[in-house]
């Protein structure tokens, strides 16, 4: 139980573009999804905690209209970068938890976003 | 806040025993540890709830000290998959349950 499925695995688009990703809980519903970003070699920093029916939360620094976060339903939440840059390319992943006690927060296997 | 990890990198032929710290400067709800390989997303192993908790896996196991923001897990007679890098994540509340991430370990063994 408690998988989460991230798609895409990757993708490279040209600067300028948006690209979406797409974070979905298979086994479960999720009222909170949390968007982490996660540089070579370093630590996964939260960007926002993604809440069904309302606004996401976004972390001090984070630009809320670069990121725009959409929690639609209970078992999907959508990342779009807008106007990516090169420097917005990084490894971008999900999580969420059907039972903290039980499972932690499972992730999502990850989006490598490379921008041109 | 993140939480501060020691130590950075690790070394150790199979069979032999490492300790990775974690340490908070804000009180801490709960401590999870997690294990990610390169390119791969990070997997759970385990997560304490309560101070003085203590809670183990096959041969991986792990302490909480709530008085002393600290957490630290335990990887005895390591094997080869052990490789990999560990994060412990902290919740101090302020973000519901959102996690804040250490700087992460890495570890390597060795034949």
């Amino acid at each position: 139980g408690a998988v989460v499925s991230q798609h895409p695995s990757w993708v490279i688009c040209k600067s300028g573009t948006s690209v979406k990703i797409e974070c979905r809980s298979l086994d479960f519903q999720a009222t909170t999804m949390f968007w982490y970003r996660q540089f070579p070699k370093q630590s996964l920093m939260l960007m926002a905690t993604s809440n069904e029916g309302s606004k996401a939360t976004y972390e001090q620094g984070v630009e809320k209209d670069k990121f725009l976060i959409n929690h639609a339903s209970l078992t999907l939440s959508t990342l779009t970068v807008t106007s990516a840059h090169p420097e917005d390319s990084s490894f971008y992943i999900c999580s969420a938890t059907a039972d903290r006690a039980l499972y932690g927060y499972t992730f999502g296997s990850g989006t490598r976003l490379t921008v041109v | 806040q993140q939480p501060v990890q020691s130590p950075q990198a690790v070394i150790l032929r199979e069979g032999e025993d490492a300790v990775i710290n974690c340490s908070s400067s804000k009180a801490l709800y709960s401590v999870h540890w997690y294990r990610q390989k390169h390119g791969e997303a990070p997997v759970f192993l385990m997560i304490l709830l309560k101070g003085g908790e203590q809670k183990g896996h096959d041969k991986i196991s792990a302490s909480f000290n709530e008085k002393k923001q600290q957490s630290s897990l335990y990887l005895t007679a390591s094997q080869l998959s052990y490789s990999g890098t560990y994060f412990c994540g902290t919740e101090s509340g302020g973000s519901g349950y959102a996690l804040n991430f250490g700087k992460g370990t890495s570890l390597l063994v060795t034949p």
